[in-house]
């Protein structure tokens, strides 16, 4: 297993357009994340899920973001009617929830910029 | 809207200068505390999960400490070297289910 794996490493697109990213964790893991991190910043949740169930999305994520986990294992985050805002470097990780602390494995991200 | 702040932001040493940055967490509902570190072009990876007040822990020339009461964490480093620079992030945990990142500490070591 060589880990978190995120595509694309970099997307470029222009304000409006769609884009959809993907997420493959440990395999083990059931737990995943995605954070968005931008420059100067520390990585911002956005979602997790615990095996296909979302259990939680950021308060502050408008209705344009949106993530998926069909089968507990890859994940996708689409994002609709980009905004210039939104460039950003979107993390995924996962972890293995077993009685809690574990630490997060992350991935390499995908460097979004929005034209 | 729980607040992890990390200080400084930047840090500029010189190979062989041994260092120290702060995170700073609330104190009530703690959970667990971690300490990342990034390095350009790579990932986040883990370098501490502290759970206990008082906890100190050590990996080669880097240690931290918790103190869960008045919040706090420190993170060492003992006579860094230029592989050591790379960006610190503190993450808090409550037991919310996800991790609550500091801004991160960028430690830049010149040879």
């Amino acid at each position: 297993d060589t880990g978190v794996s995120q595509d694309p490493r970099h997307k470029i697109t222009k304000r409006g357009q769609n884009v959809t990213f993907r997420c493959d964790p440990i395999s083990e893991h059931n737990r995943l994340y995605w954070y968005r991190q931008t420059l100067g910043q520390g990585p911002e949740f956005l979602t997790y899920f615990q095996n296909e169930a979302q259990l939680e999305k950021s308060r502050l994520l408008s209705d344009r973001f949106s993530a998926e986990r069909p089968k507990g294992s890859f994940s996708t985050l689409e994002i609709q009617r980009t905004e210039q805002g939104d460039s950003a470097m979107y993390l995924c990780a996962s972890s293995l929830r077993q009685g809690a602390r574990e630490k997060l494995f992350f991935g390499s991200g995908t460097q979004l910029s929005v034209l | 809207i729980l607040n992890v702040e990390q200080s400084p932001q930047s840090l500029h040493v010189q190979e062989g200068d041994s260092t120290n940055f702060t995170c700073s967490f609330p104190s009530s509902n703690f959970y667990a505390l971690h300490w990342y570190r990034w390095e350009t072009a790579k990932s986040p990876e883990a370098l501490f999960v502290m759970t206990l007040n008082g906890d100190e822990k050590k990996k080669g020339r880097i240690s931290a400490t918790l103190n869960t009461k008045e919040g706090y964490s420190y993170l060492y480093i003992k006579g860094s070297q230029p592989e050591d620079s790379a960006t610190y992030l503190c993450a808090f945990d409550n037991q919310g289910g996800k991790l609550i990142f500091g801004q991160g500490t960028e430690l830049s070591v010149k040879p």
